[in-house]
């Protein structure tokens, strides 16, 4: 069974461009949720999704928003980056609920 | 919102010894409780979780302990060895909603 894959693996971009990350879950999780790890501060929870629902958001500004598709991948967007948003942001997947996640590689951004 | 907060943020050992990493919440509603480890350059990973209607629960040489009075619990490894180094996260779920609230983490380094 393949497991969560993230695309791309790294990202450069620079102040005020956008940015799409993408999330391929375990074949038969339907649950897909993001994090962004910075050094330090550990994972910080950004948004979930179920059945193309977003279920639960964290505290972050509305440039960063979502989407997940009926074939549950997901999409993360980052619009009018900002240098603090440089990090390595992580999706994971499961079953239906937040038990029992498997994280992809992530991808690592950075915004110059 | 859950707050969660894990000690030590760094933590060596000797090989063979045992290391014991410690997170409180404030939630009591929280009802799961699993530890995640994440190796130098590579995703987390779950090693063990607990349901708050248990106690203690062990794998091997890894074992988590609950107080559910107190609002804390323990990730306990014996006889480590230099394979166990690496960040450890706690995290628990945040009552009414699909969401895992982790904490910073502890660097974990096993001296051979």
């Amino acid at each position: 069974k393949a497991g969560v894959t993230q695309t791309p693996r790294y990202l450069i971009k620079t102040r005020g461009q956008q940015v799409t990350l993408s999330c391929s879950p375990i074949s038969g999780h339907r649950s897909v949720s993001w994090y962004q790890q910075t050094p330090g501060q550990g994972l910080q929870f950004l948004f979930e999704y179920f059945s193309e629902t977003q279920r639960n958001k964290g505290n972050f500004p509305g440039r960063f928003s979502g989407r997940q598709f009926s074939n549950s991948r997901s999409e993360m967007n980052v619009s009018t980056l900002e240098l603090g948003d440089s990090a390595l942001y992580l999706c994971a997947s499961s079953l239906e609920t937040y038990e029992k996640l498997f994280f992809g590689s992530g991808t690592q951004l950075s915004v110059l | 919102g859950e707050n969660v907060e894990q000690h030590p943020s760094t933590l060596s050992v000797q090989e063979g010894d045992s290391a014991v990493i410690k997170c409180t919440y404030s939630d009591s509603a929280s009802n799961y409780f699993p530890w995640y480890k994440q190796e130098l350059g590579k995703r987390p990973q779950l090693i063990i979780d607990i349901r708050s209607n248990v106690g203690e629960k062990k794998d091997q040489r890894i074992a988590v302990t609950l107080n559910k009075t107190a609002k804390h619990f323990s990730l306990h490894i014996t006889e480590t060895q230099p394979e166990d180094s690496a960040v450890y996260f706690c995290a628990v779920s945040q009552g009414g909603s699909e969401k895992l609230v982790f904490g910073k983490g502890t660097k974990l380094t096993v001296n051979p």
